[in-house]
């Protein structure tokens, strides 16, 4: 059984469209995330979600909206795509140490093409 | 926020050789993890390690914190060892360096 797994792998669309990635995570872990990866491979943190409470909002456009119907599950949903958010977006999860990140396990990656 | 810095930026090596990959912080982190992202694109956690040493058969990891860096090292290296490692840490929220990306030759 995958770990995290996201939905879909591979997701090509056009500017201007709304479209969603969809993540859940069978660990039982209580905080997820959602990761960039741009071109340069550079990995930037978008959002962290504890038991479905926001608890890190970076500086990310607010056409993006994650939601975490469950602690399981953080959805991310992007509004009017611009062809700067072609990215590798990646779920994670890890279970709390304290008030800090855990061991961070990452979904297989959805590949975001804005044509 | 900290600054993690990863090196060598570019490694290549030869089937069978040993290396050390070295990243350092530019303050205290007390959650520092390696990763490695396979050719394929996958990323898998190696280590969680804020102090001291873990081995995990030809990987193993150090990470001096009162010092704020953290080596990685390779042993008998495999072609399936190539990919691009990354360390991260931080106080609330992990902060990633720009990674080493490591080819291994046959």
């Amino acid at each position: 059984d995958t770990a995290v797994s996201q939905t879909p792998k591979y997701l090509v669309t056009q500017m201007g469209n709304d479209k969603s990635i969809k993540c859940e995570q069978n660990l039982g872990h209580d905080t997820m995330y959602w990761y960039k990866q741009d071109s340069k491979k550079f990995l930037k943190i978008m959002f962290s979600y504890n038991n479905k409470e926001l608890i890190i909002n970076e500086t990310v456009p607010n056409r993006f909206s994650p939601k975490s119907p469950d602690k399981a599950h953080l959805n991310l949903h992007i509004n009017s795509l611009e062809l700067g958010d072609s990215a590798v977006y990646f779920c994670a999860s890890s279970p709390r140490r304290q008030r800090n990140t855990g061991e961070l396990f990452f979904g297989e990656g959805s590949r975001l093409t804005v044509l | 926020g900290i600054q993690v810095e990863q090196s060598p930026p570019d490694l290549i090596l030869q089937e069978g050789a040993n290396s050390t990959l070295r990243c350092n912080f530019s303050d205290s982190v007390n959650n520092l993890q390696w990763f490695h992202q396979n050719p394929w694109g996958q990323l898998i956690n190696l280590f969680y390690i804020p102090s001291g040493t873990k081995q995990n058969g030809r990987l193993s990891a150090t990470t001096v914190a009162t010092e704020r860096y953290s080596l990685l090292y390779i042993s008998s290296s495999q072609t399936t060892d190539s990919g691009v490692y990354f360390c991260a840490g931080s106080a609330r929220q992990l902060t990633f360096g720009s990674g080493t990306q490591l080819t291994v030759l046959p």
